[in-house]
């Protein structure tokens, strides 16, 4: 039973553009939402968190976004670097199993110069 | 600093032997997580441990897999009788601690090849 899916393998986009990355959740039960980079041969890099209590939170260009009534979250990066080609996971975890993190399957963004 | 840093970085091994996977976390961090990510899949949690308390091992998948943790230092996670399907990437994380913004921080892996 997959609690956290990423339905986008992949993404292309150019250089400078948008690149929205989307997520969608099943447990209504999960209270705090990751979103981690990862490069080949590396671990996953956390990049943005989102409490459910807000509905938007902002790190320079990363932007996510958290829709509870629809379960469904999205990571924006503007604009887009062809450094940000990586795999994106989103993650999501419950009170007070703060350690278990559910992840995604991951989606490939490869940004072009 | 120093990261997370994982052992071996690739091991392969025969369907039926054991195997043991280590993990030096990050100084001073007193949770450690173990989770794997199969082929085209995203991260499945395994375990975590969190000082002195018990572990939660809910995401082990079968009583072949058993870890350990000395103190808050290193932590090994072991593989009995291999099967194919245990073929994936072992990936620890640390963090300073279980509250729900403290951020995990990865090592780069350990890829099992079960021939």
């Amino acid at each position: 039973d997959q609690q956290v899916k990423q339905n986008s393998p992949s993404l292309s986009v150019q250089e400078g553009r948008i690149s929205i990355l989307n997520c969608d959740y099943t447990n209504s039960m999960f209270d705090y939402f990751l979103w981690y980079k990862k490069y080949p041969a590396e671990g996953p890099t956390f990049l943005i968190s989102i409490s459910s209590i807000k509905d938007k939170n902002e790190d320079g260009r990363f932007t996510v976004f958290l829709n509870k009534s629809a379960k469904h979250l999205s990571l924006h990066i503007v604009p887009s670097q062809p450094g940000d080609s990586a795999v994106y996971f989103c993650a999501a975890r419950t009170s007070p199993s703060y350690g278990k993190l559910t992840f995604g399957q991951g989606t490939i963004l490869t940004v072009h110069p | 600093g120093a990261g997370v840093s994982q052992s071996p970085s690739n091991k392969v091994t025969e369907k039926g032997k054991d195997v043991e996977l280590r993990c030096d976390p990050i100084s001073g961090h007193t949770a450690l997580y173990w989770y794997r990510q199969r082929l085209g899949q995203g991260l499945e949690f395994l375990i975590y441990f969190q000082g002195n308390s018990a572990p939660d091992k809910s995401g082990l998948p079968s009583d072949r897999f058993s870890a350990e943790r000395t103190g808050e230092s290193v932590s090994t996670l072991t593989i009995q009788r291999t099967q194919q399907e245990d073929s994936a990437v072992y990936l620890c994380a640390s963090s300073v601690g279980q509250g729900i913004s403290y951020e995990q921080y990865f090592g780069p892996g350990t890829r099992l090849t079960v021939t």
